[in-house]
């Protein structure tokens, strides 16, 4: 069965300093992946996704970027963080159509980063 | 493109019903709904294809009209663990990123 990780689950960061967060999937091939922001009491933004290794689409110009330098790993990352990044992160996993000829595209969540910036 | 969901909270007893709605003014490949509890990541709970597939938990029940692009969600006999955010998600296209609304709040009392 699938699986999805993400690591630290909590992170405590001072404005300006530098960010990683790791997604990973276990159980699964050529998933596609993507990063939401959830702020406090508010919904689910889409931050990025990507099809394939290398490959991301940006779905909101800030000062997050997201990379993906193996199949079933997606990191997001910033230089410099704004209080305004403070946030749920989550990764979410979807089966991508090399996954097989199912045509269900069910979306899973990862147990999500708390990133406060202070 | 954000799909809008009506109503924006519900306050309901345990035992009565509740729907909740979902419209998206594009053509719809999917809909996806799923219910976040405080603090925790969105948990699954049912898909709906256009062509009428449809998959998800044995409880919940779901329509998708693809004539109006329209979802609803049905939750009867509610429970307490029924508490929680709803959000439904579309995808346009089989291999596509989903888009979720902004959720409805559901508060389920004793």
């Amino acid at each position: 069965s699938q699986t999805i990780h993400q690591w630290p689950a909590t992170l405590v960061q001072p404005v300006g300093s530098p960010l990683s967060l790791e997604c990973t999937v276990e159980g699964t091939s050529n998933p596609n992946l993507y990063w939401y922001r959830q702020a406090a009491g508010r919904g689910l933004q889409l931050l990025f996704y990507s099809v394939g290794i290398g490959q991301i689409s940006s779905e909101v110009p800030q000062n997050l970027s997201a990379s993906r330098p193996q199949d079933r790993q997606f990191i997001l990352s910033s230089k410099k963080l704004l209080l305004s990044d403070s946030g749920f992160y989550l990764c979410a996993w979807m089966g991508g159509l090399a996954g097989g000829p199912s045509s269900y595209n069910e979306q899973f969540f990862g147990p999500g980063t708390r990133l406060t910036v202070l | 493109q954000q799909p809008v969901q009506s109503p924006q909270a519900v306050i309901l007893r345990e035992g009565e019903d509740a729907v909740i709605n979902c419209s998206s003014s594009k053509a719809l490949y999917s809909v996806h709904w799923y219910r976040q509890k405080h603090g925790e990541a969105p948990v699954f709970l049912m898909i709906l294809l256009k062509g009428g597939e449809q998959k998800g938990h044995e409880k919940i029940s779901a329509s998708f009209n693809e004539k109006k692009q329209q979802s609803s969600l049905y939750l009867t006999a509610s429970q307490l663990s029924y508490s929680g955010t709803y959000f439904c998600g579309t995808g346009i296209r089989r291999d596509d990123k989903i888009i979720f609304g902004k959720g409805t709040r559901l508060h389920i009392l004793p």
